[in-house]
């Protein structure tokens, strides 16, 4: 059964980058794609972008592009997700997840525990 | 503004059954999911492919999809159902969307 661990939280100033880890145990990353999803606080979810198998590429939300880059380190098993250009508006609690399907359907299956971002001067 | 629309709050008393419906063109012909989250917690699955529940979701969370609508119902439902729910689709324009939440109070 895979389980996300996610590194713990940071806190940036405006216009800083972040980089939030997310360890895969039970699987190898090669195995497993990865999402990466967003929750600022007392909102809801957003989704920022993640692997997609029908065409063995990421794929990012529109409002992230250009601004997000997501890796994979297959030798520790690690994902990575990095955010530049950092405004308060990013604070957020920032969730690795496991996605299934391709195509027309995807869920997310589990979830990582989440890491805290706070953007403050 | 989430292109899936959920209502923002819905409430249930003990031992009975509340419906959350998520309706969008996003979902007209695509499959709907569900996550159930806890005050402090990572969301979890309770429904996928519309009405798949995965291994350790009790069979009283039940979803469906018609049109442009998803509904998750839960039965006899429990004090630890408390909790915000969300609904989720794939686009393959926009990707994947999430509706913006339902926070269920069970009185």
């Amino acid at each position: 059964q895979v389980q996300l661990v996610q590194s713990g939280a940071e806190v940036k100033k405006p216009g800083a980058s972040v980089m939030v880890s997310c360890r895969v145990s039970g699987d190898t990353l090669t195995e497993v794609s990865l999402h990466w999803v967003r929750q600022v606080p007392g909102k809801g979810l957003e989704w920022m972008g993640g692997f997609d198998p029908e065409n063995g590429d990421t794929i990012y939300a529109q409002k992230f592009q250009g601004r997000v880059s997501m890796t994979e380190d297959t030798s520790t098993d690690t994902a990575y997700l990095e955010m530049s250009s950092l405004t308060s508006e990013d604070t957020a609690m920032y969730f690795c997840a496991q996605g299934h399907g391709s195509g027309s359907y995807v869920w997310f299956d589990p979830w990582g525990q989440g890491a805290l971002v706070t953007v403050s001067s | 503004s989430s292109e899936l629309t959920q209502p923002p709050s819905a409430s249930v008393s003990p031992g009975q059954t509340v419906s959350i419906t998520c309706s969008g063109d996003k979902l007209r012909n695509k499959y709907a999911s569900w996550y159930q989250q806890k005050a402090g917690q990572s969301p979890v699955l309770l429904i996928y492919q519309d009405k798949r529940r995965p291994s350790g979701i009790p069979e009283r969370f039940s979803g469906s999809n018609s049109g442009n609508t998803a509904t998750l119902t839960i039965s006899v439902t429990q004090s630890m159902d408390e909790a915000d729910y969300y609904c989720q689709a794939w686009d393959r324009s926009a990707g994947v969307v999430f509706g913006g939440g339902t926070k269920l109070t069970v009185l």
